[in-house]
């Protein structure tokens, strides 16, 4: 079925590093893969999405790029604040599970100052 | 527009007792769906409503779990009666069509004790 990996940390960055949290997925077809965000005390919030290959989501300074070849959709981001901190989960919907979205386990981030 | 929204934000009961969620979706948005975060691991789907009726419910756990969506309008989302794995975060989330994102709610966290 499909599925969705991604590193679990925790990571722990200082702020303006560079972030990487990879993602890579299995399904069938050509699923929309999206970032969900949690910080703190708050619910879900979509960061950013990608629906066919070669797309690259952009959203408050955070990048991924649909990468049909080698299944991934690594989240980016150039330099991180200290209210980045939150859970990241990389997630997708395909064909075969078009009405449930399916999430990887989490990343939990912290960002010192 | 106001998002989706979820009661109680946390409940905290004993073993046996009963608890109802409840889910109030995006004004116009048909579908509803809840999905739920057990022990810091992976944001699983329950169900999916359109409207009032269940598409899919490939996803409840056992016949503990009762949902419901009288008039198509909010969802409730019952456990009776309630035993220790079930504590942890039930999201609701809703879009206008099974293409859209979904947007999530804050979450309720159910504590079983």
């Amino acid at each position: 079925g499909d599925s969705v990996t991604q590193m679990e940390g925790p990571v722990t960055l200082s702020e303006e590093a560079f972030l990487t949290i990879n993602c890579t997925y299995t399904a069938t077809g050509y699923p929309s893969l999206f970032w969900y965000v949690q910080y703190p005390g708050e619910g879900l919030q979509l960061l950013l999405k990608a629906t066919k290959a070669d797309d690259k989501g952009s959203n408050k300074g955070f990048e991924a790029t649909y990468r049909k070849e080698t299944t991934s959709f690594h989240l980016e981001k150039g330099s991180v604040q200290v209210s980045d901190s939150a859970v990241y989960f990389c997630a997708l919907r395909s064909k075969t599970s078009y009405d449930k979205v399916i999430f990887g386990p989490g990343t939990s981030l912290s960002v010192i100052p | 527009e106001a998002g989706v929204t979820q009661f109680p934000s946390h409940s905290v009961i004993e073993k046996g007792q009963t608890v109802t969620l409840r889910c109030d979706p995006i004004s116009g948005h048909d579908n509803l769906y809840w999905y739920r975060r057990v022990m810091g691991k992976e944001i699983k789907f329950l169900l999916h409503f359109v409207k009032e009726s269940k598409q899919d419910e490939s996803g409840m756990p056992n016949n503990r779990f009762l949902a419901e969506r009288t008039g198509g309008t909010y969802s409730t989302l019952k456990v009776q009666p309630a035993e220790l794995e079930d504590s942890g975060v039930y999201f609701c989330a809703s879009s206008q069509t099974t293409d859209q994102p979904q947007h999530f709610g804050d979450g309720t966290r159910l504590s079983i004790l």
